[in-house]
């Protein structure tokens, strides 16, 4: 089954604990993307990647890191979290083939609480 | 980049009636656009797109038209029904092969409540 795999689905830490949430995909996806979801501020990209080795800063980067060591795979690191960073996480990866725009698959997200 | 502009932000409507949404990009070279539906608790999930060479594209009771020169698109539910409560995203994307490419640019939801 297609399918890009998220974990932990919920997380609290401590202001300043260094935490990781993964993602992985199956489809052989080239890009592959991080947002967060805030009420009434939709879905921001934070992060994304078009390729293994290839990352870049979306629209909220900061506080955020990522690496692309393997196509399959793009965790979300947070070196020291803090409150504001308090939100639903998703990953989410497409195929670049053809046209270059497809549909985009989501994980199940990510809620994470900093206190 | 782009801006994409999505109203209304709520929308309630009967049950048996349509429900339009509707969306405006800023940058003219975009041209694919998706409709995600993000029921509550879970994740946004792709539920029509349209491209730019159409101007309206249908899929049972939902259709996306699109008029490139006014820079906007609308998603159109008809006949809604309770299971069809949700937040729906807008999004564009262009085929800009730089670092762009494959980037989506959401709106910002609406939240769709249907009542029987």
């Amino acid at each position: 089954e297609a399918q890009v795999t998220q974990n932990p689905r919920y997380l609290i830490t401590v202001t300043g604990k260094k935490l990781t949430v993964t993602c992985s995909q199956n489809m052989n996806h080239e890009y592959m993307s991080w947002y967060r979801q805030d009420p009434g501020l939709g879905l921001r990209q934070i992060y994304y990647s078009m390729n293994v080795e290839v990352t870049d800063k979306g629209d909220v980067p900061e506080g955020y890191k990522v690496s692309r060591k393997e196509k399959r795979n793009f965790p979300l690191i947070l070196e020291s979290p803090s409150p504001n960073q308090t939100s639903l996480y998703f990953c989410a990866s497409s195929s670049l083939w053809g046209a270059g725009n497809t549909e985009a698959f989501f994980g199940q997200g990510t809620r994470l609480t900093v206190v | 980049g782009e801006n994409v502009e999505q109203h209304p932000s709520t929308l309630s409507v009967q049950e048996g009636d349509s429900a339009v949404i509707k969306c405006t990009y800023s940058d003219s070279a975009s041209n694919y656009f998706p409709w995600y539906k993000q029921e509550l608790g879970k994740r946004p999930q792709l539920i029509i797109d349209i491209r730019s060479n159409v101007g309206e594209k249908k899929d049972q009771r939902i259709a996306v038209t699109l008029n490139k020169t006014a820079k906007h698109f609308s998603l159109h539910i008809t006949e809604t029904q309770p299971e069809d409560s949700a937040v729906y995203f807008c999004a564009a994307s262009k085929p800009d092969r730089g670092s762009t490419l494959g980037r989506l640019y959401f709106g910002r939801g609406t939240q769709l409540t249907v009542w029987p």
